[in-house]
């Protein structure tokens, strides 16, 4: 059974503050999506990486799929209230004789003014 | 561009009741997945079709069954429904193209109906 885990389940921190949250799996993903959610509403696209040791970057979001591609993190640098929401990721897994995505548990993550 | 669209926002009924869900991807995708979301939990995958007809089924009983209709929307349906079938219900949609692997591109989410089973 594939597990996406996630890391922490839940964060709170004051806003201007700097924080990491992780995507850990044993699989290996041919490409791993980050979503937000906010309460209600659908989650929305944020990035999709595709390469070892990918950075992609997103104004104060940074986005990095390991090396082996088995994990990714998600850096928040100076965070804002509107930063809050449920953060998602999704992996991509591709084999002979089928194929899915797989979502983490999330991190909800919450920016205190 | 419109996105994936969502009907109705909000959905009540009463245990044992059917309920119905619509939802309509974005234009030129093929693909569309339906999610379950209990409040404060991640999302688990119910269903996949495209091109009309069911790829994948998760972990869910044969009363959650669907349709996806020649223009691409989908119907979600929930037979018999019970107190725990109350969740938000996402649905997706990809473009699947020749030669991609089947259910691997990247999905687009809509707004998701609320299910209320009272």
């Amino acid at each position: 059974t594939q597990l996406l885990e996630q890391s922490p389940q839940f964060l709170s921190i004051q806003e201007g503050e700097n924080l990491t949250v992780y995507c850990n799996s044993s699989s290996v993903f041919s490409s791993l999506q980050w979503y937000r959610q906010e309460p209600g509403e659908g989650p929305v696209l944020l990035v999709t990486v595709v390469t070892g040791g990918e950075v992609k970057k997103l104004k104060r979001l940074t986005f990095q799929f390991g090396d082996a591609r088995k994990d990714s993190s998600l850096h928040i640098t100076a965070a804002q209230p509107g930063d809050t929401g449920l953060y998602l990721c999704a992996g991509a897994i591709e084999y002979s004789s089928a194929s899915k995505i797989i979502f983490g548990s999330g991190t909800r993550l919450s920016i205190r003014p | 561009e419109a996105g994936v669209t969502q009907s109705p926002t909000h959905l009540i009924k009463t245990r044992g009741q059917q309920a119905t869900l619509r939802c309509s991807p974005i234009s030129g995708h093929t693909s569309v997945y339906w999610y379950q979301q209990a409040l404060g939990l991640g999302l688990q995958f119910l269903l996949w079709y495209d091109e009309g007809e069911e790829r994948n089924r998760g972990n869910f009983p044969p009363r959650f069954s669907g349709r996806q209709f020649p223009n691409y929307s989908s119907e979600l349906n929930v037979n018999a429904l019970e107190l725990e079938d109350s969740a938000l219900y996402l649905c997706a949609s990809s473009f699947v193209g020749s030669g991609s692997t089947l259910g691997t591109d990247t999905q687009y989410f809509g707004p998701g109906t609320r299910l209320t089973v009272l």
